[in-house]
């Protein structure tokens, strides 16, 4: 198993420009997370869907963020204009359905804002 | 300004000897809780879990006790290697869903 896939590993941008992460989550997962990791903050769930719908988005920090699952086996977050404080280590991670299952993280997404 | 990080708990143990990492979770609620182990420039690892109806688990060199009374989690490393040096993370969840993650404690095995 390829285990969770996100790309790419690592991403450089300036202030204002558009950013685009990519996930693919395990086969046959049907939930799918997105976490943004900083020193300041650890580990914070973002948004979260199930059967490629969003159920919980209330940790998105703004409307520049935007997150998309448009089948079963790829998901995008957008930044939309990208901000030096958006700056951070970006995580999808899949898992196989409700009810307290484990979570499998990809190896994350490192983005800079300059 | 000064900028002010989270405060990552560190734990130093020599090689062979065994490591306990302490977790205080913050929901009685909460029924179901995983280790992870993240290394440098890496993504969370599974470990271990635990349901709430268990008070221990025990994996290859790993064990991990839950007490719900005063809602705290450890994870016990048997012969601790320098592979195990990294960050350890306790997830916690009531919604079956979202978990909860602390902010990790910082473990560096000396050779």
């Amino acid at each position: 198993d390829a285990g969770v896939i996100q790309s790419p590993r690592h991403e450089v941008t300036e202030m204002g420009q558009e950013v685009t992460l990519r996930c693919k989550p395990i086969s046959g997962h049907n939930s799918l997370f997105w976490y943004r990791q900083t020193m300041m903050r650890g580990l914070e769930l973002l948004i979260y869907f199930n059967n490629n719908v969003p159920i919980d988005d209330s940790g998105m920090p703004e409307d520049r963020f935007s997150a998309k699952m448009p089948n079963a086996s790829f998901s995008t977050l957008k930044i939309q204009p990208s901000e030096p404080r958006d700056s951070a280590v970006y995580f999808c991670a899949s898992s196989q359905g409700t009810g307290g299952y484990i979570q499998y993280f990809g190896a994350g997404t490192r983005l800079s804002v300059l | 300004g000064e900028s002010v990080g989270l405060h990552l708990p560190t734990l130093s143990v020599q090689e062979g000897d065994n490591s306990i990492i302490n977790c205080a979770y913050s929901n009685s609620a909460s029924d179901y809780f995983i280790w992870y182990k993240q290394e440098s420039g890496k993504g969370p690892q599974f470990i271990i879990d635990i349901r709430s109806n268990m008070d221990k688990r025990q994996g290859q060199r790993v064990t991990v006790l839950l007490n719900k009374t005063v809602k705290h989690l450890s994870l016990q490393i048997a012969a601790t290697q320098p592979g195990d040096s990294a960050v350890y993370f306790c997830a916690e969840t009531y919604t079956g869903n979202q978990f909860y993650f602390g902010t990790g404690t910082s473990l560096t095995v000396i050779p």
